[in-house]
C-alpha cells in the first residue's frame, strides 16, 4: 500500500515565524514528490517536485527537502505572511505509474 | 499564464442521474487526470489519459465511468448512474509529459442527493 503521510494535520502561527511541516512517503519505487499550495475555491498550485535524493528546491521564502532513502521531504516557510495560510499537500509519484498518491494536507493559517 | 479550466463548478444532481464533468485541459498538454475529493478525504487518483486512451486507472474508476475527449480541448469524466457516495469535489489536471508536473483546474463539487 502507497501511504503518504503529513504532519501536522493544522499549524497555527503568526506573522513573521517560521515554519515547516513534513510528508513521509514509501522509500521504495520511488520516482517523484511534489508539492502543492492548495488555497480554498482556487486550483491547487504546483510548488515543486523532486526527484533527486538530497534535493533542495526554493521559491521565495518557501523551500522543499527531499530524502528518498527514508522517504520524507520537509517543507519549509520563512517569515510566514497571512497570504501564506493554505492547505500544503504532497504527493508521491511512483515509478512506471502516472498516477498521484497524495497526503491529506497540512492546513497552514498565519495570524496577522 | 495558461491555466485548467472546469466546468461546472458545482451541480447538484439526483441519485441515478448521469453527470458530465467537463474540462479544458493546457493546450499543449498532452497527458489528462481526473482525480476526486470526498469531503474529509485525501484527494485520490481516478484515471489518466493520454492518446485518446485510458493509460491508468484506479480501483474506484469502475464501470460507470467514463472519460472522451470528443474534441480538441475538452476533456470529460461521465458518471452513468450516481450514487449518494460518488458527492466529492472532482478535480482535473494536465501534464505536458509524463510524470511530470500536473496542473489543476479548480475543481467541480459534485453532490448527489
Amino acid at each position: 500500500i502507497l501511504n503518504v503521510e503529513q504532519s501536522p494535520q493544522s499549524l497555527h502561527v503568526q506573522e513573521g515565524d517560521s515554519t515547516n511541516f513534513t510528508c513521509s512517503f514509501p522509500s521504495s519505487n520511488f520516482y517523484a514528490l511534489h508539492w502543492y499550495r492548495w488555497e480554498t475555491a482556487k486550483s491547487p498550485e504546483a510548488l515543486f517536485v523532486m526527484t533527486l535524493n538530497g534535493d533542495e528546491k526554493k521559491k521565495g521564502r518557501i523551500s522543499a527537502t527531499l530524502n528518498t532513502k527514508e522517504g520524507y521531504s520537509y517543507l519549509y516557510i520563512k517569515g510566514s505572511q497571512p497570504e501564506d495560510s493554505a492547505t500544503y499537500l504532497c504527493a508521491f509519484n511512483p515509478v512506471n505509474n502516472n498516477d498521484m498518491r497524495f497526503g491529506a494536507g497540512t492546513r497552514l493559517t498565519v495570524k496577522p | 499564464e495558461p491555466e485548467v479550466t472546469q466546468t461546472p463548478s458545482h451541480q447538484v444532481t439526483q441519485m441515478g442521474q448521469e453527470v458530465i464533468l467537463r474540462c479544458v485541459p493546457i493546450s499543449n498538454h498532452l497527458y489528462f487526470y481526473w482525480y476526486r475529493q470526498i469531503l474529509g478525504q485525501k484527494v485520490e487518483f481516478l484515471v489518466s489519459f493520454y492518446n485518446n486512451e485510458i493509460s491508468e486507472k484506479s480501483e474506484i474508476f469502475d464501470d460507470q465511468f467514463s472519460v472522451e475527449r470528443p474534441d480538441g480541448s475538452n476533456f470529460t469524466l461521465k458518471i452513468r448512474s450516481t450514487k449518494l457516495e460518488d458527492s466529492a469535489m472532482y478535480f482535473c489536471a494536465s501534464s505536458e509529459r509524463y510524470q511530470e508536473t500536473q496542473y489543476f483546474g479548480p475543481g467541480t463539487r459534485l453532490l448527489v442527493l
